[in-house]
């Protein structure tokens, strides 16, 4: 089985924070995703990366950075935390070459932002 | 205009209804995929379609390429059914979602 982990599932920090979610999985996956999700929007990309030290920007990159060292480990950093950061953030990845761009995803890290 | 649109986005059903989630969407899909997601946070895959219907124990997902429309269904709901289901499609190089059904089965 695919196994996607993420390094917290609840994390509080405070305003002006660095922040890192770490995201690994064990299946050799070339890409590999973070998104954020907030009720009534849906999940939304921040980033991805198709491989190492490869990032691209997804719809809301804002306020973040990516780290992609290794090909199993995928970190998402907030460089000074806002409250308007408050939110699910979700980990995926997935193999290249299928047309079905099927993702697996992680449990998920509720990060609060006081 | 969203390029997936979920319809309804709350439903609230008492145990053992036949519930039906709507997904409509607008650009040219390789594949259709409905999603769970707990309470918790993990979302898991229930089903992937490119044409036609599958079934899964009280699952059930269609699809109609013509239409751009897919629809799930769970019969003989329970309340371990709550859940959001999201709808994604395959679509100019990665998924794009909806924004989700939010179900809620009452005993």
């Amino acid at each position: 089985d695919v196994k996607v982990t993420q390094s917290s599932r609840y994390l509080v920090k405070r305003t002006g924070e660095k922040v890192f979610l770490e995201c690994v999985q064990d299946m050799d996956h070339e890409n590999m995703f973070w998104y954020r999700q907030d009720p009534g929007l849906g999940l939304r990309l921040i980033y991805f990366s198709y491989d190492v030290k490869m990032k691209e920007k997804g719809d809301i990159p804002e306020g973040y950075s990516v780290s992609r060292e290794k090909k199993e480990r995928f970190s998402l950093i907030l460089e000074s935390a806002s409250t308007n950061q408050t939110s699910m953030y979700l980990c995926a990845s997935r193999r290249t070459g299928l047309s079905s761009y099927e993702q697996y995803f992680g449990p998920g890290t509720r990060l609060t932002v006081t | 205009k969203n390029e997936v649109e979920q319809s309804p986005q709350n439903l609230t059903a008492q145990e053992g209804e036949f519930i039906t989630i709507n997904c409509s969407y607008s650009v040219g899909i390789s594949a259709l995929h409905w999603l769970q997601q707990h309470p918790g946070g993990g979302i898991v895959s229930l089903f992937m379609l490119s044409s036609g219907k599958k079934k899964h124990g009280r699952l059930i997902a269609t699809i109609n390429i013509q239409e751009k429309h897919s629809s799930l269904h769970i019969t003989a709901s329970h309340p371990r059914d709550s859940a959001v289901y999201i709808c994604a499609v395959a679509s100019q190089g990665n998924l794009i979602f909806g924004k989700g059904t939010k179900l809620s089965v009452k005993p």
